[in-house]
């Protein structure tokens, strides 16, 4: 089942912050963000799992909770390159197949 | 750059037609992963490949097919293509473990006609 992400869209200003949040109906072994630019493949930025370990970009910073089944990420001073629609993918079973949300847009303007 | 592989990087074919894309992991990753992304929605999770075997499947039509060969490149074969398949097709790969990281390609992006 896919997760579901808020908001759906959100404008920055440079250096504002935001938090993208993504929630499952299902029991979670790891939460898995990237963001994609328009036109580009997506770049992964984190990857949260199951006890508290963390994988990922030193300047992103994100959340797991996992028995409300959510994570979120936080974005703090945004800059310009931090544009593009953001995605969290969740892996509830054995392997790793990873079943993304529908993506939140985020516009970083001056 | 991710390192992972995929032509062609554009493919325009007419409907009926059967078309053929092809991805190389990372050097090192053993799994390999087929999205779908049709125009400004999310990704849909194909199929996912480990070492040659087929290891999880997702909404794959029936007209889709895929294998990964002994030298860990990957394949995806959809055929009597319809207008609706017109999209972008990534492939990502990892090593595989369940806490692994996904590296994308560029993407195919297939327009059928």
């Amino acid at each position: 089942q896919q997760p579901v992400q808020s908001p759906q869209a959100v404008i920055l200003r440079e250096g504002e912050d935001a938090v993208i949040n993504c929630s499952s109906s299902k029991a979670l072994y790891s939460v898995h963000w990237y963001r994609q630019k328009h036109g580009e493949a997506p770049v992964f930025l984190m990857i949260l799992l199951k006890g508290g370990e963390q994988k990922g970009h030193e300047k992103i910073s994100a959340s797991f909770n996992e028995k409300k089944q959510q994570s979120s990420l936080y974005l703090t001073a945004s800059q310009l390159s931090y544009s593009g629609t953001y995605f969290c993918g969740t892996v509830t079973g054995g392997y790793q197949k990873v079943t993304f949300g529908t993506g939140t847009k985020l516009q970083v303007i001056p | 750059d991710s390192g992972v592989t995929q032509t062609p990087k554009h493919l325009i074919t007419a409907t009926g037609q059967r078309v053929t894309l092809r991805c190389s992991p990372r050097s090192g990753d053993l799994s390999v992963y087929w999205y779908q992304q049709s125009l400004d929605q999310g990704l849909q999770f194909l199929i996912q490949y480990y070492n040659g075997e087929e290891r999880a499947k997702g909404n794959i039509l029936e007209r889709f097919s895929a294998q990964q060969f002994p030298d860990l490149h990957s394949e995806l074969n959809l055929s009597s293509l319809e207008l609706g398949d017109s999209a972008l097709y990534f492939c990502a790969s990892s090593s595989g473990d369940r806490s692994a990281e996904q590296y994308f390609g560029p993407g195919t992006r297939l327009t059928v006609t």
